[in-house]
């Protein structure tokens, strides 16, 4: 059984460029959520994904979005980067709702220069 | 907007157990407890979740009082690969959970 894996594991972006990252999620799971973790701080939740639909969404302005594909796997796009979005994004799935404990992925930490 | 307050770190000698407490006052009565970890530069792990009565698996035992106002996570033998930032998250059972923000946690260093 495949693990949730994102990609790239690290990338260095300008500000103003856009971002795509990636993850796939674990097997068999069709829920997908997104998180921002700034450097000290807990995990963020930015939005969750569930069967290709948005499924809820936290504190975050519409330059993030997202999008999920049918085999579940799914990605977080940021535009207009600023300084402030350097942080460690992490996916993490779970099988539908109700199921109780979400798998993470290693994340991908993003620096904006 | 962490509905959860944890000490921001703590110390435990390995083999003893380490004994992490966290309050969640406002805890309603359909949101459960969680408690995830983090090893330094990788995605949390889930450790274990409870509603009112203690539960306890392979990692960890999970005390809840009884008026649901706080927790304590306990693992029996701490050893060094349990240093970690120990989160304690509430949220409704059926998925809401998954989107509510971490709190700070509380950072675990286990000494040997």
């Amino acid at each position: 059984e495949t693990g949730v894996t994102q990609s790239p594991t690290h990338l260095i972006k300008t500000r103003g460029q856009q971002v795509t990252l990636r993850c796939s999620s674990q097997s068999g799971h069709n829920t997908v959520s997104w998180y921002q973790q700034a450097l000290g701080q807990g995990p963020q939740f930015i939005f969750q994904y569930y069967r290709e639909e948005e499924n809820g969404r936290g504190n975050f302005p519409p330059r993030f979005s997202g999008l999920q594909f049918p085999n579940y796997s799914s990605e977080l796009n940021v535009n207009a980067l600023e300084l402030d979005d350097s942080a460690l994004y992490l996916c993490a799935s779970s099988l539908p709702q109700g199921v109780d404990e979400q798998f993470f992925g290693p994340g991908t930490r993003l620096t904006v220069l | 907007d962490a509905k959860t307050t944890q000490p921001p770190s703590m110390d435990c000698a390995e083999g003893r157990a380490a004994n992490l407490p966290c309050n969640h006052s406002t805890i309603s009565g359909n949101e459960y407890v969680y408690w995830y970890r983090q090893i330094h530069s990788q995605g949390p792990q889930y450790i274990i979740h409870g509603l009112k009565n203690n539960e306890t698996n392979e990692m960890a035992s999970l005390i809840i009082t009884e008026d649901r106002k706080s927790s304590t996570l306990i693992l029996p033998h701490a050893t060094l690969r349990d240093t970690a930032v120990y989160y304690c998250i509430v949220g409704p059972h059926s998925g809401g959970y998954q989107k509510v923000t971490f709190g700070t946690g509380t950072k675990l260093q286990v000494i040997p």
